[in-house]
């Protein structure tokens, strides 16, 4: 059964500071992995990798997957209350596909 | 690009009635719609995948005979919650992927709905 796992399952920080969200997997198939944020409303997109080492930014956003250690990280820099969200993994096995979702981890930034 | 809407946003129902939940693209077409269902403080549950013009593929333990999926054409999608009960109370989201065909940023993207909150008192 694939499987998708985030790690931690949450953590409260203070502005300014920076955070590193892990996200590992093991599935059968693995075509890409998707980052999403989610506050009060569905999920919003934030990056899709497909490459190992090749990093994604946006802003004080970024990610980047290692395919050899079966693992991304996202990780955000000064952060700001607006930051507070549960950040999700998924994994994509193909075109189309159904997503394999983490748990998710939830973030509390602290003014 | 890639807007995924949801009507209605909310709605609050009796128990024993029947509520339907869309999902449309907007600026794209989708031969593939995803139904989630999500609970307060767990992550997302998939529950069914739609496709256009054929049936739905639903996950391990959701009945599909109380929970109906339509996907009528490549733009729209929907949920029916059948003779619903308090215990469907929950948070349903739809998804849906641009593809290649479509030109959209990736036949991988998948983009939600801004989800339905269902209430049954």
């Amino acid at each position: 059964e694939d499987k998708v796992v985030q790690s931690p399952l949450s953590l409260v920080v203070h502005e300014g500071d920076t955070v590193t969200l892990n996200c590992s997997y093991e599935v059968t198939n693995f075509r890409s992995l998707l980052w999403y944020k989610q506050e009060k409303k569905a999920p919003t997109f934030l990056f899709m990798l497909t490459s190992s080492g090749i990093e994604k930014k946006s802003g004080r956003l970024s990610s980047i997957l290692d395919k050899k250690e079966l693992s991304s990280i996202l990780n955000i820099t000064a952060t700001q209350t607006g930051d507070s969200a549960i950040y999700l993994c998924a994994v994509n096995p193909g075109a189309n596909s159904k997503l394999t979702f983490g748990k998710g981890i939830t973030l509390s930034v602290r003014p | 690009g890639a807007v995924v809407s949801q009507h209605p946003s909310r709605v609050i129902c009796k128990s024993g009635t029947s509520v339907k939940i869309e999902c449309r693209s907007l600026d794209f077409q989708a031969t593939t719609m995803f139904w989630y269902r999500q609970f307060p403080k767990q992550s997302l549950m998939l529950m069914a995948t739609s496709n256009e013009g054929s049936k739905a593929t639903y996950e391990q333990g959701v009945e599909k005979d109380k929970f109906l999926i339509n996907h009528a054409s490549l733009t729209l999608s929907t949920l029916t919650v059948t003779s619903a009960h308090p215990e469907d109370s929950s948070f349903y989201i739809c998804s849906a992927n641009p593809g290649r065909i479509a030109g959209g940023p990736s036949e991988d993207t998948q983009y939600f709905g801004p989800g339905t909150r269902l209430t049954v008192l």
